[in-house]
């Protein structure tokens, strides 16, 4: 399977600022994903990160919020912007590798 | 849209079988998937299922009927290390190969 990075693995942030989150995959892979694990909470999907085109959100997901960038097949970015406590939560990475879907160790934020 | 459901918490003694259930209404399917989340860690692949039937790996079992919306994991011969959260999602036929996730099943394996 996939070997999926992420870089922070945690944060604290104060509110108002941004933070943007890496995710580093060591090989190709064409579809990659951007989730969320609020607190005591299942995983909800933020947006689909296309290679070489805007990035497909979901339903709730605005990108002046969480804009995506997927410069390769192997690296996107996901920036939390304006942050408030809300955003308080786990970030994950996702890709998709013959027909199974793997997460990275995901990201944990604070906002205070 | 889709719905999807299992129960919150279950408990089982170590050794013994449990089975976890989900159910889901879809207007599009392409698989069922199961994965495992120690707290605090990121979710890990368990099976995937996209025909009716069982699916057998060691300890771990996976059932899906698509006609009935209807799929469990069964867990055999427990551990204390079984003690996670189990997630049920569902592959959506639209948006890409992106999942649409439970609310997770909470197990507790006790002595």
């Amino acid at each position: 399977s996939a070997v999926i990075s992420q870089k922070p693995s945690r944060d604290i942030c104060q509110r108002g600022t941004s933070l943007t989150i890496q995710c580093q995959v060591d090989s190709q892979v064409t579809m990659m994903f951007w989730y969320r694990q609020q607190p005591g909470q299942s995983l909800t999907l933020i947006a689909t990160a296309n290679q070489g085109s805007e990035a497909t959100y979901e339903s709730g997901f605005v990108i002046d919020k969480f804009p995506i960038s997927r410069p390769n097949l192997t690296f996107s970015t996901l920036t939390v912007s304006n942050m408030s406590p809300e955003d308080s939560s786990i970030y994950l990475c996702s890709v998709q590798q013959r027909g199974t879907q793997y997460f990275g160790p995901g990201t944990r934020l604070l906002v205070l | 849209g889709q719905n999807i459901d299992q129960p919150t918490e279950m408990t089982a003694t170590e050794g013994a079988i449990v089975q976890i259930n989900c159910t889901y209404q879809t207007s599009g399917f392409n698989g069922l998937f199961w994965y495992q989340q120690h707290a605090g860690e990121a979710p890990t692949f368990l099976s995937y299922n996209v025909l009716d039937g069982l699916e057998e790996k060691g300890r771990f079992s996976s059932f899906l009927s698509r006609s009935k919306g209807y799929s469990y994991l069964l867990l055999k011969e427990l551990q204390m290390k079984d003690s996670a959260s189990y997630l049920c999602a569902v592959r959506r036929t639209n948006s890409g190969y992106a999942l649409n996730f439970g609310k997770g099943t909470s197990l507790l394996v006790t002595p």
